[in-house]
């Protein structure tokens, strides 16, 4: 049980284009969803906390004209990469706090190309 | 700053014997500590957790030992199986104040030799 569905898995997309990545809770229900990123051999940084049926609350440093965030449902919440450009190229994850005994549930992530 | 660190960014452990990866953190305001997984290109699968009241937990082949005086708290796998070869994180959350996003290491890399 709690599963997280994240689509795409990767995608590859030109620059000045947009990309939309989706994540949607299966069995649960998620009022709140966290987007982080991840550079190779580095952590996941937090991006910023999506909140259903209001804004989200970006880290310091995330361009909230760049990284669109929508909880538009209690199951589901998107990213959309403006404008992407080379440097975005990196692999997004989403996260959703299951109130279950194991804690956060992971999408498995999309690594997105900017060409 | 950070708040979550894995100091080691790799282990090497022959098959069979015990791997321990170690995790240090500096907000004495984590309540709740967990230990995930991951592969290339997935998302982080949930390992093992423990909260702030406890010391240990385990599950199967995996422990968590927490020391909270030290800030510290570690993973033991044993025995340590190939399969086991992958990344894993360290992550701790603030006390609960409605949902708080976790906060991770860097990873440490384990290689299960056969």
């Amino acid at each position: 049980g709690a599963v997280v569905s994240q689509h795409p898995s990767w995608v590859i997309c030109k620059s000045g284009t947009s990309v939309k990545i989706e994540c949607r809770s299966l069995d649960f229900q998620a009022t709140t969803m966290f987007w982080y990123r991840q550079f190779p051999k580095q952590s996941l940084m937090l991006m910023a906390t999506s909140n259903e049926g209001s804004k989200a609350t970006y880290e310091q440093g995330v361009e909230k004209d760049k990284f669109l965030i929508n909880h538009a449902s209690l199951t589901l919440s998107t990213l959309t990469v403006t404008s992407a450009h080379p440097e975005d190229s990196s692999f997004y994850i989403c996260s959703a706090d299951t109130d279950r005994s194991y804690g956060y549930t992971f999408g498995s992530g999309t690594r997105l190309t900017v060409v | 700053d950070q708040q979550v660190k894995q100091n080691s960014p790799s282990l090497s452990v022959q098959e069979g014997r015990i791997s321990i990866l170690n995790c240090d953190y500096t907000n004495s305001m984590f309540d709740y500590f967990l230990w995930y997984k991951k592969y290339p290109a997935e998302g982080p699968t949930f390992l093992i957790s423990i909260s702030s009241i406890k010391d240990k937990n385990e599950d199967g082949r995996f422990t968590v030992f927490l020391n909270k005086s030290a800030k510290h708290l570690s993973l033991h796998i044993v025995p340590s199986q190939p399969g086991d070869s992958a990344v894993y994180f360290c992550a701790a959350r603030l006390r609960n104040s409605g949902n708080t996003p976790l906060v991770f290491g860097k990873g440490t890399r384990l290689s299960v030799i056969a």
